[in-house]
């Protein structure tokens, strides 16, 4: 693989179940994140993670749960899905947090139903 | 609060310029992104800008102001393929991204 995977592409979840979303890149970035993307509103940063080990809340972290057990995996949990939840989920990574110029490089995204 | 402001949709002409306009408030800047998304595809890094003036990268240009708390970017010699999403996106003081909500630029024929 090259770059950021996510997995699942699609899925329809009814409300009330549990649902992780996977993500791994093979660039040894230290940083990786996660957004969501709704119509008309810009991403919304849902928990990040500087290195392997660590995380961090973003914006809108209720109802999410990460973990980083390695370099190259973060997947994102939802613990019980809600309607409000449906969107769709990208996950990025970066060289660095402390240098700025480092961009983000994004997955193909996940589009997420909850009914 | 912090705050993006940029056009929700823009429509531009086959070999003409555009020029796509960001102004922001926020806490702490560390510099400034343009990305573009395709419809249905991730974002992809344009342009990064950290001191004033312009950045030119072939037809793609950005400029910006951080006295005024303003970024363009210039898209020159417009193609079909330009029709896109591009999202302008600033460097808080916490070194987190925070995103406008994007510009839809439709090229026509």
């Amino acid at each position: 693989i090259a770059g950021i995977t996510q997995a699942p592409t699609s899925q329809i979840l009814a409300a009330g179940r549990r649902m992780t979303l996977r993500c791994t890149q093979d660039m040894r970035h230290n940083a990786m994140y996660w957004y969501r993307q709704d119509l008309g509103l810009g991403l919304r940063l849902i928990h990040y993670s500087n290195t392997a080990g660590t995380t961090g809340k973003g914006e809108v972290p209720d109802g999410y749960s990460v973990s980083r057990a390695n370099t190259d995996d973060f997947p994102l949990t939802l613990a019980s899905a809600v309607p409000s939840q449906t969107s769709v989920y990208f996950c990025a990574s970066s060289d660095s947090t402390s240098k700025g110029s480092d961009e983000q490089f994004f997955g193909p995204g996940t589009r997420l139903t909850v009914l | 609060g912090q705050n993006i402001d940029q056009p929700t949709e823009m429509t531009a002409t086959e070999g003409a310029i555009v020029q796509i306009n960001c102004t922001y408030q926020t806490s702490g800047f560390n510099g400034l992104f343009w990305y573009q998304q395709h419809a249905g595809e991730a974002p992809t890094f344009l342009s990064y800008n950290v001191l004033d003036g312009l950045e030119e990268k072939g037809r793609f240009s950005s400029f910006l102001s951080r006295s005024k708390g303003y970024s363009y970017l210039l898209l020159k010699e417009l193609q079909m393929k330009d029709s896109a999403s591009y999202l302008c996106a600033v460097l808080d003081s916490n070194y987190q991204l925070i995103w406008g909500a994007g510009t839809k630029l439709i090229i026509k024929p």
